[in-house]
C-alpha cells in the first residue's frame, strides 16, 4: 500500500504547454504540501494545505496552482511552462512534524 | 539565504564504523529537527527526529544530537551498514501560521558505506 502516490512519474513536455502533477495520500493526515528539488538537490517548499486551505505559498509563480478537492489529494497544475520549472516535484503529506514523501515526478521542459 | 547548511556534499565510511552527519541551522525560531534519508529516484523517509527541548533521541543505529547553543545538530549511525548509503537530508522546523509547522531543508549529505 502506496502512503503518498504521485502521477506520473515522469513528464516530459514542451515550453508554454500546461501540465498537471496528482498526488494522493491514503494516510488520513490533514496536511500536504509541494516541493521542488532543483538540478542543485535543494528541497524547497512551494505549497502546504491543511483541510483543503492553503497555508503556505512561498512566492511560487503564479503559473504554478495547487488544488486541493479534498483531504487526501492535492494536485498541482503549471501554465506556461519554462525551462526553468525543470526538476523534481514532490509530493508529502503530514499529521504533526513528520512529512512523508511520495516518489517524485521528473518534470523536464524542452 | 539558506538557514539549514550541511557542508559536507559526501562522506565515505567503512561498513561497521561510525558515520556522522552534520548540520548547521541560524534561525533560532526553529524548534524541532528531523533526518530524512533517500534512495535515487524515490521520495526522502523519515529517519528520526528531535525537539529542541531536549538534545539527544535515540532510535537503534541512529542517534541525533542537537547542541542549541551552536546551532549545530548530528547524526550518528552505528554500526553502519551497505544499506545506508543513500543522501541523508536535515530539516528544521518552525511555527509559520495558524498552528502549521513548515520544514526547511538542508542540501543533503550523500553517505556511502564501504564494504
Amino acid at each position: 500500500d502506496t502512503a503518498v502516490s504521485q502521477t506520473p512519474k515522469y513528464l516530459v513536455t514542451q515550453m508554454g504547454n500546461d501540465k498537471s502533477i496528482k498526488c494522493e495520500q491514503n494516510l488520513g493526515h490533514d496536511t500536504m504540501y509541494w516541493y521542488k528539488q532543483d538540478s542543485k538537490k535543494f528541497l524547497k517548499i512551494m505549497f502546504s494545505y491543511n483541510n483543503k486551505e492553503l497555508i503556505i505559498n512561498e512566492t511560487v509563480p503564479n503559473r504554478f496552482s495547487p488544488k486541493s478537492p479534498d483531504k487526501a489529494h492535492l494536485n498541482l497544475h503549471i501554465n506556461s511552462l519554462e525551462l526553468g520549472d525543470s526538476a523534481v516535484y514532490f509530493c508529502a503529506s503530514s499529521l504533526n512534524y513528520e512529512q512523508y514523501f511520495g516518489p517524485g515526478t521528473r518534470l523536464t521542459v524542452t | 539565504d539558506q538557514q539549514v547548511k550541511q557542508n559536507s556534499p559526501s562522506l565515505s565510511v567503512q561498513e561497521g564504523r561510525i558515520s556522522i552527519l552534520n548540520c548547521d541551522y541560524t534561525n533560532s525560531m526553529f524548534d524541532y529537527f528531523l533526518w530524512y534519508k533517500k534512495y535515487p529516484a524515490e521520495g526522502p523517509t523519515f529517519l528520526i527526529s528531535i525537539s529542541s527541548i531536549k538534545d539527544k533521541n535515540e532510535d537503534g543505529r541512529f542517534t541525533v544530537f542537537l547542541n542549541k547553543s551552536a546551532k549545530h545538530l548530528s547524526l550518528h549511525i552505528v554500526p553502519s551498514q551497505p544499506g545506508d548509503s543513500a543522501v541523508y537530508f536535515c530539516a528544521a522546523s518552525a511555527l509559520y501560521n495558524f498552528g502549521n509547522e513548515k520544514l526547511t531543508f538542508g542540501t543533503g549529505t550523500r553517505l556511502t558505506i564501504i564494504p
